[in-house]
């Protein structure tokens, strides 16, 4: 079973949609939580990190559950700025901080 | 602004050839990484670094090889290239820190190899 696992998508969804990604984790180890954003052939960058207690940042809303070992992201209002590649990461600290990848969901959000 | 600068956007190889992909961070970080990417794969480990000189290997080290002699600088080496190792290759750093801490990757590396 890989690491980490998500839908590859595409998700296709008109403006002011709001849109949700999940992404499940394979080792109850597992400490920290990130959502990267990715943009066509660019390099990924942090979009949030994801807490116990859930986080929002603006539209975006990140979610963890660890029980059923699962980060969300939810996207409220989408943009056409936010078509892109999200990539959830998970870290289990084993010497240094290992980030493992799923990899990616497309998003594209159409006018 | 921080920054992770990897030495070629793109490159050609041939097969068997030796190539070095080079990575230079000016954050201080003590880990770097490198990974590589390919559709419907999504972001793989090939090795990392937690301090200089020191390495490990990730989840697909086969035909690969790492150098870190100084903080900054961590090179990924191609023995003798192969067409599958066709790919985008992503070089990342991040801080010692404790938990929530952000890695940062460098602009990529497309290498072509025929």
């Amino acid at each position: 079973r890989k690491e980490v696992e998500q839908d590859p998508g595409p998700f296709n969804v008109p403006e002011g949609a709001t849109v949700a990604f999940n992404c499940t984790y394979s080792n109850s180890a597992s400490q920290s939580f990130f959502w990267y954003r990715q943009d066509c052939r660019k390099e990924p960058k942090l979009l949030m990190s994801v807490y116990s207690s859930g986080n929002e940042d603006g539209r975006f809303t990140a979610q963890l559950n660890r029980a059923s070992q699962y980060i969300s992201l939810l996207i409220r209002d989408s943009k056409l700025s936010d078509s892109a590649t999200y990539l959830c990461a998970v870290n289990r600290r084993t010497g240094a901080n290992n980030l493992f990848f799923g990899t990616g969901t497309r998003l594209t959000v159409i006018p | 602004d921080v920054k992770v600068t990897q030495s070629s956007r793109y490159l050609v190889k041939r097969t068997g050839e030796k190539v070095f992909l080079e990575c230079v961070q000016d954050m201080d970080h003590e880990n770097m990484f490198w990974y590589r990417q390919d559709p419907g794969l999504g972001l793989r480990l090939i090795y990392f670094s937690y301090d200089v000189k020191m390495k490990e290997k990730g989840d697909i080290p086969e035909g690969y090889s790492v150098s870190r002699e100084k903080k900054e600088r961590f090179s990924l080496i191609l023995e003798s290239a192969s067409t599958n190792q066709t790919s985008m290759y992503l070089c990342a750093s991040s801080s010692a820190g404790g938990e929530g801490t952000e890695a940062f990757f460098g602009q990529g590396t497309r290498l072509t190899v025929v």
